[in-house]
């Protein structure tokens, strides 16, 4: 099984919907995150989370909440879809003890808001 | 304003020979870079960490190289195989052990 899970992922909605994405993770890191990717744009930072009582902004959080309702989870909300953020959506977490720093990538999800 | 540049433009190369690829980067005074490489329709996966004070990290077939003075990191597998082929990028400390990522470079190793 995967180490880090997200559902849906593919979602195609309608503007102004409101839509969730979900991310679970089963490698009991402290730390998650939520970024998208778009062409030739690289991965930006949207929101991320430390532990389940702290949550920050990211680069690019206009347009989006989150949840952390336990540390194995983290959704990603957006209140009224538009367009501009179809985009591919990835969550992935990070162990704030280990030295290498490095995320763990879930699958993704593709969001296309029409 | 932070900015990390890596080439947009797919490197085609042939198999068995070395792969170069770049990142460069203004205003950052990472702490470490990462390297990831990244298929068609998947996360991207962690591949080698580099600290400032190294000059040089080998895994395998991959070599990274952290240049601070000239604030840029080379990226190389070498002996490179058609199953090379994919996205990598590469993704600076950025405050708090937060990670910003370069856009990416896509590697086309031909058989």
């Amino acid at each position: 099984d995967a180490d880090v899970t997200q559902t849906p992922r593919n979602r195609i909605t309608k503007t102004g919907k409101r839509i969730m994405l979900e991310c679970s993770q089963t490698k009991g890191h402290d730390r998650m995150y939520w970024y998208r990717q778009d062409p030739g744009l690289g991965l930006r930072l949207i929101y991320y989370s430390f532990d389940v009582k702290d949550i920050n902004k990211g680069e690019i959080s206009d347009g989006y909440s989150v949840s952390r309702q336990a540390q194995a989870k983290f959704s990603l909300s957006l209140e009224s879809a538009i367009p501009n953020q179809t985009a591919l959506y990835f969550c992935a977490t990070s162990d704030s003890s280990h030295s290498s720093y490095e995320q763990y990538f879930g699958p993704g999800t593709r969001l296309t808001v029409t | 304003s932070q900015k990390i540049e890596q080439n947009s433009e797919a490197l085609n190369i042939q198999e068995g020979k070395t792969a170069t690829l770049t990142c460069n980067y203004t205003n950052y005074s990472p702490a470490y870079l990462q390297w990831y490489r990244q298929d068609p329709g998947r996360g991207p996966v962690f591949l080698l960490l580099i600290r400032e004070n190294e000059k040089e990290k080998r895994k395998e077939r991959l070599k990274v190289t952290f240049d601070t003075t000239l604030k840029q990191s080379l990226f190389h597998i070498t002996a490179s195989q058609p199953a090379d082929s994919a996205t990598y990028l590469c993704a600076l400390e950025n405050a708090g052990n937060m990670l910003t990522f370069g856009g990416g470079t896509r590697l086309m190793v031909k058989p």
